[in-house]
Order: C-alpha cells, then structure tokens, then sequence
C-alpha cells in the first residue's frame, strides 16, 4: 500500500547511543519532514526537506541531523541520544508546498534510558 | 508569537450528541489550514483542509470545519458523534516554506 513507511516502531536506547530513525514513502512527494510528539506539546518540527539534496530545521533540531539523498527516503539521525529525546516520532510528506496536507507514518516511539 | 491554539485539553460527549472542536490561530495572513485525527497509537489522519473558497469544508467521517476570518479560527464540528470517533485531534496551519504548525491538540472521550 503506497504511504508513509517508519522504522522501527518501538525502540530503546541507552544515553549517548546513537540510532537512526528510518522513513521512505512511495508517493513520489517532494516534501518531507520530521516531528516529535510529546503530551501537552503536541507535534514539534524537527527537520524538513523540499527535496532530494535539501534540507531545513525546524522549531527543535538540536540533537538531530537529517539527509535526503534521494526522494523516497528521510532518515533522522539522533546523534547522542539524550533522556531529553524520549518521544514519538513521525515522518510525513506532501506533495505540494502547502495546501494538500501531510501523510503521516505510523510512528517510532524511542525511548531513552 | 505565531501560534496554533486548542483551548479545550479534554471533550467529552455522549454518543449522538453534536460536537465542536475550537481552534485558534494569530499569523499574519491567512494560512492553510486542516484538521488531523490520531488514533492510540496511530499516525495522523487528514479529515480537512482549508485554503481558499467556500468558508465551510467538508471532510472525511462525517466532519466539517468552519474558517471565519475574523476570529482567526477554524473549529471543527460534527452533527452526530460515533463512539468511534473517540481519538486525539489537531488542528494545524501551513505556512509558505512547507512548515506545518500544530496545535496542542484535543481529547475526544464518546460515553455511550
């Protein structure tokens, strides 16, 4: 089924691991981006990209870092992971810059120990 | 500061009761503007978008939006609530640039 696919769905890390967060749509969407959801915070913008070789911080991106090598792919590095990065975490992407709205991933929930 | 605003935390309806959902919003010029509907432990489901036109849209189960401009809002409602629709709901705006911002979103319980 086309859409939005995360990986993995659960996962625990240790402080200071580091862990890639992995997502690849079959939409053919130009855009795409990174969120975490905390409770009472609702949906924070990590990274985004508007292409194939672009990418942009969002509101959090300290202790993250992002590549978009080609356009089906958005993986998200967490690079020491911290206590502070405990959260779930979805990927989503559009089509267009704006009016269509986002397909979401299921979600990873990370948490740190 | 821009900002996306849900000022009910916690709803709670019984089951064939209507239902609203506010949402608020403070930028600049008129954004994009949608609602998403999580299940536990799902992803995040259009129901409706906005972004010109007709002030009222139609969206998927059931559920319309009203955007009024000078409210700056763009509440969601529905006629008749399904024990289903029990869930998580954001609303979020779209700005130039790609980026999304979402509201804190609200909790929907249904009691039969």
């Amino acid at each position: 089924n086309a859409g939005v696919t995360q990986t993995p769905k659960f996962q625990v890390l240790k402080t200071g691991q580091s862990m890639t967060l992995q997502c690849a749509q079959d939409m053919n969407h130009e855009y795409m981006s990174w969120y975490r959801q905390d409770p009472g915070m609702g949906l924070r913008l990590i990274h985004y990209s508007v292409g194939a070789g672009i990418t942009d911080q969002g509101e959090v991106p300290n202790g993250y870092n992002v590549s978009r090598s080609t356009t089906e792919d958005f993986p998200l590095r967490l690079l020491s992971a911290a206590p502070s990065q405990t959260s779930v975490y979805f990927c989503a992407s559009s089509h267009d810059r704006g009016p269509g709205g986002y397909t979401f991933g299921s979600g990873t929930r990370l948490t740190v120990v | 500061a821009q900002s996306v605003t849900q000022p009910d935390i916690h709803i709670t309806v019984s089951e064939g009761a209507s239902l609203e959902l506010r949402c608020n919003y403070s930028y600049g010029a008129t954004p994009y503007l949608f609602w998403y509907v999580q299940s536990p432990g799902q992803g995040l489901q259009l129901l409706l978008k906005y972004f010109s036109g007709d002030t009222l849209v139609q969206g998927i189960k059931g559920f319309e939006a009203e955007f009024k401009r000078s409210q700056s809002s763009f509440n969601l409602r529905k006629p008749s609530v399904h024990w289903s629709d029990a869930a998580e709901y954001f609303c979020a705006v779209g700005l130039t640039g790609n980026q999304f911002y979402f509201g804190t979103g609200t909790s929907l319980t249904v009691i039969p």
